[in-house]
């Protein structure tokens, strides 16, 4: 079975700039997870979707918005990019249901902001 | 919120000894501690996880456990080998929260051998 899968792998934006990352989860999975892990540190909860709902959201501004589509994949977009949003973005997903609590990440996006 | 707080920030063990590391956390109804192990340039990868109603959990040289009193939990390695060298961040789970984890700050684990 495929694992988490993400696109791009690596994305070299200009500040300023708009950038969307996609992220397709475990087969069945219905709930997917956005993270942002600053190099040396541990990944950042930014948001939570389950059935195309959101369920959660970090602390990050407005810039940052998330959706999900009716076959669970899902898009985290974030405008007017700042130096500071450089960063490895891991989508995770599970199952979503009952009282399974197990995440699985994606291999993430590196995006560089110059 | 949650806050979880993970010591030490890096560890040196000599290959076939032991590694323990330890996380507490702040909110009292985390009920979902899992472990991740992640290797330079990829993914954090599960390793073990334990929930609020059990104490201990192991699966091969790996254990962890947890002090619910004294809200924290421990990562504990047996048998070290150089493939185990990565970064290990433990995580906690409320249980108002569909699936937020928050993180700790990793430990840095080097086995020499």
């Amino acid at each position: 079975d495929a694992g988490v899968t993400q696109s791009p792998t690596h994305l070299i934006k200009t500040r300023g700039q708009h950038v969307t990352l996609r992220c397709s989860p475990i087969s069945g999975h219905k709930s997917v997870s956005w993270y942002q892990q600053v190099l040396g540190q541990g990944p950042q909860f930014i948001f939570q979707y389950y059935e195309k709902e959101e369920r959660g959201r970090g602390n990050f501004p407005d810039r940052f918005s998330a959706r999900q589509f009716p076959n669970y994949s899902s898009e985290l977009n974030v405008n007017a990019l700042l130096l500071g949003d450089s960063a490895l973005y891991l989508c995770a997903s599970r199952t979503g249901t009952g009282i399974s609590y197990e995440q699985y990440f994606g291999p993430g996006t590196r995006l560089t902001v110059t | 919120g949650e806050n979880v707080e993970q010591h030490p920030s890096t560890l040196s063990v000599q290959e076939g000894d032991s590694a323990v590391i330890k996380c507490t956390y702040s909110d009292s109804a985390s009920n979902y501690f899992p472990w991740y192990k992640q290797e330079l340039g990829k993914r954090p990868q599960l390793i073990i996880d334990i929930r609020s109603n059990v104490g201990e959990k192991k699966d091969q040289r790996i254990a962890v456990t947890l002090n619910k009193t004294a809200k924290h939990f421990s990562l504990h390695i047996t048998e070290t080998q150089p493939e185990d060298s990565a970064v290990y961040f433990c995580a906690a789970k409320t249980t108002d929260s569909w699936g937020k984890l928050q993180f700790g700050a990793g430990t840095q684990v080097v086995v020499t051998p």
